[in-house]
């Protein structure tokens, strides 16, 4: 089965630099790979996904890049601010009609100093 | 939107006790929705895919029969936990995905959660 490895685990920052976090995936087929913002003791949100027919995509300060042949694709937040202190995971899918599971990296807990 | 509601948030149970979890689709219906379990400082493990009208898809390691998984409509899947024991206490989160949603379309949306504590 897929397996996701997630880096760092934790990463600390200062207000206004960038944070940058990095994914692997181990299943070639897979193409839909979502991020997902946890805030302590609530839901993951959906931050910003990316298809595999698609190499970059960006949202404001958002953006994740994609590499299929590498099999690796990263979350990188400029200007953070204090609100994007979080833990923040990857996933990596295969789509198809009838539905598919995600399967999620370990995890990266997010710490913007101000 | 696409709002996912669970119930309860937050449940206390005696050690041997069965607890029911459930998750519902506000505004749209689900033909899949999935069991997460997270425990604390750790990331979503995927514990069953449930679609309507059929049985539930297990993830290799998780008994069956201790987590009964219901997708009994397109708006309501309930996990229970059977005979709870302490090291079954854990966050467990929903989520479900769109009815008729484009194949290249995949979005999960999540449950609040469920902080189950087993005594």
């Amino acid at each position: 089965g897929e397996n996701v490895e997630q880096h760092p685990s934790t990463l600390s920052v200062q207000e206004g630099d960038s944070a940058v976090i990095k994914c692997t995936y181990s299943d070639s087929a897979s193409n839909y790979f979502p991020w997902y913002k946890q805030e302590l003791g609530k839901r993951p949100q959906l931050i910003i996904d990316i298809r595999s027919n698609v190499g970059e995509k960006k949202d404001q300060r958002i953006a994740v890049t994609l590499n299929k042949t590498a099999k690796h694709f990263s979350l990188h937040i400029t200007e953070t601010q204090p609100e994007d202190s979080a833990v923040y995971f990857c996933a990596a899918s295969i789509v198809k009609a009838a539905g598919n599971k995600l399967t999620f990296g370990g995890g990266t807990r997010v710490l913007v100093k101000p | 939107g696409a709002v996912v509601s669970q119930h309860p948030s937050r449940v206390i149970c005696k050690s041997g006790t069965s607890v029911k979890i459930e998750c519902r689709s506000l505004d749209f219906q689900a033909t899949t929705m999935f069991w997460y379990r997270q425990f604390p400082k750790q990331s979503l493990m995927l514990m069953a895919t449930s679609n309507e009208g059929s049985k539930a898809t297990y993830e290799q390691g998780v008994e069956k029969d201790k987590f009964l998984i219901n997708h009994a409509s397109l708006t309501l899947s309930t996990l229970t936990v059977t005979s709870a024991h302490p090291e079954d206490s854990s966050f467990y989160i929903c989520s479900a995905r769109k009815r008729g949603g484009s194949i290249s379309y995949n979005e999960q949306f999540f449950g609040p959660g469920t902080r189950l504590t087993v005594l």
